[in-house]
């Protein structure tokens, strides 16, 4: 099994919301990453986690909040977005041996209304 | 901060021609990825480049990683349909985990 599993694919939620994005993977890989997209952008760095420990946090606002359950999710919780905060969310893995490539899911299409 | 930076931003091709994007970073890199987007899809990882001078192919691809490990580049030769998409690069500096994506190159082919 090579897949991320990303979900929901997509979300409309309102500013005074709390939603969840779930990510899911099951290569055994140690390493797990979220990542926001806007449109004809590249993948902005948000959080890393490395053995289910918060490694990077890339000065995300707190309205966004990672955790890790366990070596194989990784959830994004969401609370008080803005408009703007409107992007796709990618979630990756990445194993601690080899190559160090990134797995990507397919993806979170999330609109704040 | 780690600044990694791609040029052209956009490139359309007639199928068949050659296509070149580069990358420099403005700090000297551990190594370098090259992931592919094609539109309404996720990035996907083509090749990792390592070494000072490093030249790797992929069929068609040809990636070389810089003598000073501050730049790269991706050469896709007689572009084919199947290539379009964005090209990105991304580097990885002190830290293993931290994974910088460059702006990328969007490719167009004209068939």
């Amino acid at each position: 099994d090579t897949e991320v599993t990303q979900t929901p694919k997509h979300l409309v939620m309102g500013m005074t919301n709390k939603k969840s994005l779930k990510c899911e993977q099951h290569m055994g890989h140690r390493a797990m990453y979220w990542y926001k997209q806007k449109a004809k952008k590249p993948p902005e760095l948000m959080f890393v986690y490395s053995y289910e420990k918060l490694s990077i946090n890339e000065s995300v606002p707190s309205r966004f909040s990672p955790e890790c359950p366990n070596s194989s999710l990784l959830n994004l919780h969401l609370h008080a977005l803005q408009p703007e905060d409107s992007a796709l969310y990618l979630c990756a893995s990445r194993a601690t041996w080899g190559t160090g490539e990134l797995f990507f899911g397919e993806g979170s299409r999330l609109t704040v209304l | 901060g780690q600044q990694v930076m791609q040029i052209p931003q956009y490139q359309h091709v007639q199928e068949g021609e050659d296509f070149t994007t580069y990358c420099n970073s403005s700090t000297t890199l551990s190594n370098i990825q090259w992931y592919k987007q094609r539109p309404g899809g996720h990035p996907v990882f083509l090749i990792q480049l390592v070494k000072s001078g490093e030249v790797k192919k992929q069929k068609r691809l040809t990636f070389q990683f810089g003598e000073a490990k501050k730049n790269s580049s991706l050469h896709i030769t007689a572009t084919q349909t199947t290539d379009v998409g964005t090209y990105f690069c991304a580097g990885r500096r002190t830290s293993y985990d931290k994974v910088i994506f460059g702006p990328g190159t969007s490719l167009s082919v004209i068939p």
